[in-house]
């Protein structure tokens, strides 16, 4: 079955750095992918839209410049925090449509940790 | 707009309990519906799905059925063990852009 591989699975960075996650379509080509974050005990948010070749859409309240996302391939889509800080310590997961109705895989998340 | 609630949690059973967690969705139009599970500090994995009214879905002895008339999705499994222990999210589907709108997520605890 369709696949997605996110990395790294855990991070830990200091404050001010930015961070790349990646999320990786193995057996398929993901023309479209969703980065969620997950607060912890909460339910997930949607925080963008990426879409291949374009620029993602991000949901409202969500700063674009904070959280970059690049899907420059069919297979890959990236989440940059920049200038991470504490607050930006959260569960962020991918996922990607496969087709179908209902036809979503995520990835195994990435735990950010902001020190 | 478009929303998902499910019961609060914690639900805590013990092993071969029948299990219920219910879910009630508002959406325009015809939503597609999952249930997605969430084990400790993983990704999601989609449990089952319907996408038309009166839809059954089921998957590892789990089943939920597309109740258009009380806009319903509840959850059910009929003897529970201690590996369904987990986060179950219930969810929709509006339109062909594929967002997911997910509910609070409802923790599971079963005991042996």
């Amino acid at each position: 079955g369709a696949v997605v591989s996110q990395h790294p699975s855990r991070v830990i960075c200091k404050s001010g750095t930015s961070v790349k996650i990646e999320c990786r379509s193995l057996d398929f080509q993901a023309t479209t992918m969703f980065w969620y974050r997950q607060f912890p005990k909460q339910s997930l948010m949607l925080m963008a839209t990426s879409n291949e070749g374009s620029k993602a859409t991000y949901e409202q309240g969500v700063e674009k410049d904070k959280f970059l996302i690049n899907h420059a391939s069919l297979t890959l889509s990236t989440l940059t925090v920049t200038s991470a800080h504490p607050e930006d310590s959260s569960f962020y997961i991918c996922s990607a449509m496969t087709g179908g109705a209902g036809g979503y895989t995520f990835g195994s998340g990435t735990r950010l940790t902001v020190v | 707009g478009n929303s998902v609630t499910q019961m609060e949690g914690p639900v805590t059973l013990s092993e071969e309990a029948f299990l219920t967690i219910n879910c009630t969705y508002t959406a325009t139009g015809y939503p597609s519906l999952f249930w997605y599970v969430q084990y400790p500090g993983e990704g999601l994995q989609l449990l089952l799905k319907a996408t038309k009214a009166d839809d059954k879905g089921s998957n590892k002895g789990f089943e939920a059925t597309y109740r258009k008339e009380t806009t319903s999705f509840h959850l059910e499994k009929g003897s529970v063990q201690v590996s369904d222990s987990a986060v179950y999210f219930c969810a929709l589907s509006t339109d062909a852009t594929g967002k997911l709108i997910f509910g609070q997520g409802t923790t599971l605890q079963v005991k042996p």
